[in-house]
């Protein structure tokens, strides 16, 4: 069966670097997302991309965070400038037209 | 605001039924999901309200009443591999989404 896919699993980075997350969403779904949820904490919408362009952005999701689907399988997340409260798992998601979305399994992100 | 509410935790024994409600208070949005996560894990889609009424999908039911803002899973003939957490969140028609807190169902032999 199809799964998204995340890479890495585990990203450790020193605050103020930059970190790019990786994403292979199921190959014929259409609909992108990210999501992020700090430990113990709720899942949160970070963004969500349709056709080439972002379709909705919360509130997190401000001028450090960028979106990009640079080729016909990879959808990226870059932080440009990380801060400790970055620190979460970041899960990538996926659909088609319809309702279900398909989460990858997410990028444990560290930030020291 | 968009606040979506859940008991923190619940208890049930194998073989039970369970339901785990969530209210919200936000309107206008496309519809309703519910996801179940393990720790450690990803969220799995479990189901999806748009009108009010009920969905069935096996051992899993979900109730939407917008008119109420309420929702809630039911979760039948219990498993210890229920065990997980339960995630309520509503969607607006431009993929934005808001999670509840998540509901703990810890099932007992």
């Amino acid at each position: 069966e199809p799964e998204v896919t995340q890479t890495p699993s585990h990203q450790v980075t020193q605050m103020g670097q930059e970190v790019i997350l990786r994403c292979v969403p199921i190959s014929n779904h259409l609909y992108f997302y990210w999501y992020r949820q700090i430990l113990g904490q709720k899942v949160e919408f970070l963004v969500s991309f349709y056709n080439n362009e972002i379709s909705e952005k919360s509130e997190i999701f401000d001028d450090q965070f960028s979106v990009e689907r640079p080729d016909g399988s990879n959808f990226t997340l870059k932080i440009r400038s990380t801060k400790l409260e970055d620190s979460a798992m970041y899960f990538c998601a996926s659909k088609t037209t319809g309702d279900t979305q398909y989460f990858g399994p997410g990028t444990r992100l560290t930030v020291l | 605001g968009q606040n979506i509410d859940q008991p923190t935790e619940m208890t049930a024994t194998e073989g039970a039924i369970v339901q785990i409600n969530c209210t919200y208070q936000t309107s206008g949005f496309n519809g309703l999901f519910w996801y179940q996560q393990h720790a450690g894990e990803a969220p799995t889609f479990l189901s999806y309200n748009v009108l009010d009424g009920l969905e069935e999908k096996g051992r899993f039911s979900s109730f939407l009443s917008r008119s109420k803002g309420y929702s809630y899973l039911l979760l039948k003939e219990l498993q210890m591999k229920d065990s997980a957490s339960y995630l309520c969140a509503v969607i607006w028609g431009g993929g934005k989404s808001t999670f509840g807190d998540g509901t703990t169902l810890t099932v007992k032999p």
